[in-house]
């Protein structure tokens, strides 16, 4: 089975710019969830899809949005590019309905570079 | 909420060491948890989990971990370091409330 798939791996953008990032999730995996890395904050969560719906969300402000497709793919946008935006955002998908049993699968990230 | 406490940004072994990384959570009900290893400029990947059954759990690449549920520790060792296991470790524990908690992360430097 193919990994989860994230693109595009780096992106430099200026302030005040919008960006999209893709993630493809394992194929038959319906759960996709988003976070933030950087280095001084660890991994921040910042939402979770399942079929289709946002089942959770962490605390980011509301120029951070997602969605999911049918196929289960999903974006997220971040608007309104601000220079802490820089940072890792890896997408993750599990198999799962009903709770987190089973582990995330990442992706390589997305390294988003706001100048 | 859940919360994950790895003790130690930073941990440096010799080649050939015991590996000691460890990791505490807090969890009001049984919880399932998982080690991670990312090298740079890559995702997480999974080394193991625990979720029921057996307290001792092997993982890939020759780690292991124990469940404690008396101290809520899930602690991973590796008898013997190796300088591929240089890369940064994350703990992690998720419940029925569909999300996961990542501990900051402990950067293991394998001095040869």
């Amino acid at each position: 089975k193919a990994g989860v798939t994230q693109t595009p791996r780096y992106l430099i953008k200026t302030r005040g710019q919008q960006v999209t990032l893709s993630c493809s999730p394992i194929s038959g995996h319906r759960s996709v969830s988003w976070y933030q890395q950087t280095p001084g904050q660890g991994l921040q969560f910042l939402f979770e899809y399942f079929s289709e719906t946002q089942r959770n969300k962490g605390n980011f402000p509301g120029r951070f949005s997602g969605r999911q497709f049918s196929n289960s793919r999903s974006e997220m946008n971040v608007s309104t590019l601000e220079l802490g935006d820089s940072a890792l955002y890896l997408c993750a998908s599990s198999p799962d309905g009903t709770g987190f049993s089973s582990p995330l699968h990442f992706g390589n990230g997305t390294r988003l570079t706001v100048t | 909420a859940q919360s994950v406490t790895q003790l130690g940004s930073h941990v440096s072994v010799s080649e050939g060491a015991l590996v000691l990384l460890r990791c505490n959570y807090s969890s009001s009900v049984p919880p399932y948890l998982f080690w991670y290893v990312q090298y740079p400029n890559q995702g997480l990947q999974l080394l193991l989990k625990y979720t029921t059954g057996a307290t001792l759990v092997k993982g890939i690449n020759g780690f292991e971990a124990e469940f404690k549920k008396s101290e809520t520790s899930f602690h991973l060792t590796k008898p013997s370091a190796h300088m591929s296991d240089a890369a940064e470790y994350f703990c992690a524990v998720s419940d029925a409330g569909n999300q996961f908690y990542f501990g900051t992360g402990t950067s293991l430097t394998v001095i040869p």
